[in-house]
């Protein structure tokens, strides 16, 4: 069972360069999220989903965009890179995203920087 | 709007000293407390969850709801407990859906 799964594991990027981060989930869950963690700041919400179709914005969603045209797949695009946006970005999942006792599914994470 | 607190960023210990991981949170509802935990080189993963009112790796946590509080408790501390644990909140947004809002992290060094 491989859970999500996120590529690239990690990826040095020009600024003002255009990336996508992918992130598939063979667990059906209907919720999914893209989270960035950075020292000191923690783990910060950039986009989510709750089902398929739909998307929403998090605490930090400037500069990143989202689709979700099926259950398996959360691509989150940089449409042009910045160094701010050096990170390690995390996908995670929930059951139903709507439980709020609902634990988190994570990925193995992308360590992004741009230079 | 909900909030969690890791006053922490690192925390050291001796192996088999008690370990105490603070957390406190604002939520204006009943909130879900958990902790996650991330080891080297792994993805994060869930710890516990206080619903569940279980011990894990010899880890609990209470809530107390009247100081805001969910602290990682641990009697003894053993040198694979290294790593960084996340407090995380899990509430609901203005559309009815989960919400999780995590702390900033406390690194936890057991140091042999």
């Amino acid at each position: 069972i491989a859970g999500i799964t996120q590529a690239p594991t990690s990826q040095i990027l020009a600024a003002g360069r255009r990336m996508t981060l992918r992130c598939t989930q063979d667990m059906r869950h209907n919720a999914m999220y893209w989270y960035r963690q950075d020292l000191g700041l923690g783990l910060r919400l950039i986009h989510y989903s709750n089902t398929a179709g739909t998307t929403g914005k998090g605490e930090v969603p400037d500069g990143y965009s989202v689709s979700r045209a099926n259950t398996d797949d959360f691509p989150l695009t940089l449409a042009s890179a910045v160094p701010s946006q050096t990170s390690v970005y995390f996908c995670a999942s929930s059951e139903t995203g709507v439980r709020t006792n609902e634990k988190l599914f994570f990925g193995s994470g992308t360590q992004l920087s741009v230079l | 709007a909900q909030r969690v607190t890791q006053p922490e960023k690192l925390l050291s210990v001796f192996k088999g000293a008690p370990v105490e991981l603070k957390c406190n949170y604002s939520y204006s509802g009943s909130p879900e407390l958990f902790w996650y935990v991330q080891y080297s080189r792994q993805r994060l993963q869930l710890l516990l969850r206080h619903i569940s009112r279980e011990s894990i790796k010899g880890f609990t946590a209470d809530l107390n709801k009247g100081e805001t509080s969910f602290h990682l408790k641990k009697p003894f501390a053993q040198e694979e407990d290294s790593a960084m644990y996340y407090c995380a909140l899990s509430g609901s947004n203005s559309g009815g859906y989960q919400k999780v809002t995590f702390g900033t992290g406390t690194k936890l060094q057991v140091i042999p």
